[in-house]
């Protein structure tokens, strides 16, 4: 079952912040997120394990809260360059298989 | 390094077709993942093989079925296309770590087009 993302979309003005959720009705392993702009491949921004170990941009920070499933995304003082749709992918604890949200569409507009 | 490299990345078949997509992973990567990409779906989960064995399959027909290779190079067959079968396939390769896939590194994809 593919975890739940909201909101579906966002617009922002260049510096403003935004944070994008995702639940899981399952108990996970991992949860990472991914950006993927218009016409590209999606690219890796964060994963975060179960126990607390997190790994990715610098300027993106996530959360992940294990005994409710949930991970969110926080872009603080977006730029132009933030916008696309932002992914995450789950894993379970029984690992393998991960499964995405259907995504949430960000604009940062000037 | 060389990132995931997908071939064909576009390609346009008639209905009843069938079409063999082909992808390589990060050197190194011995995961491979294959999703369907299709506007308002999202990103479907098809079949993730590892060390040439399909590890987790999606909920897809048998229509749709893949290999990997003792390279880790992997392809994806669909057999009998159907117009509902145009999209964007990619292929994801992952360094494995215990059993995670952990991060994933996508491919460009391969868009196909059911006509």
């Amino acid at each position: 079952q593919q975890p739940v993302q909201s909101p579906q979309a966002v617009i922002l003005r260049e510096g403003e912040d935004a944070v994008i959720n995702c639940s899981s009705s399952k108990a996970l392993y991992s949860v990472h997120w991914y950006r993927q702009k218009h016409g590209e491949a999606p690219v890796f921004l964060m994963i975060l394990l179960k126990g607390g170990e997190q790994k990715g941009h610098e300027k993106i920070s996530a959360s992940f809260n294990e005994k409710k499933q949930q991970s969110s995304l926080y872009l603080t003082a977006s730029q132009l360059s933030y916008s696309g749709t932002y992914f995450c992918g789950t894993e379970p604890t029984n690992a393998g298989k991960s499964t995405f949200g259907d995504g949430t569409t960000l604009t940062v507009k000037p | 390094k060389a990132g995931v490299t997908q071939t064909p990345r576009y390609l346009i078949k008639t209905r009843g077709q069938q079409v063999t997509l082909s992808c390589s992973p990060i050197s190194g990567h011995r995961s491979v993942s294959w999703y369907q990409q299709t506007p308002g779906q999202g990103l479907q989960f098809l079949f993730e093989y590892f060390s040439e064995t399909q590890r987790n399959k999606g909920n897809f027909p048998g229509r749709f079925s893949g290999r990997q290779f003792s390279n880790s190079r992997s392809e994806m067959n669909v057999s009998t296309l159907e117009l509902g079968d145009s999209a964007l396939y990619l292929c994801a390769s992952s360094f494995v770590r215990d059993r995670s896939t952990g991060e994933l590194f996508f491919g460009e994809g391969s868009r196909l087009t059911v006509l």
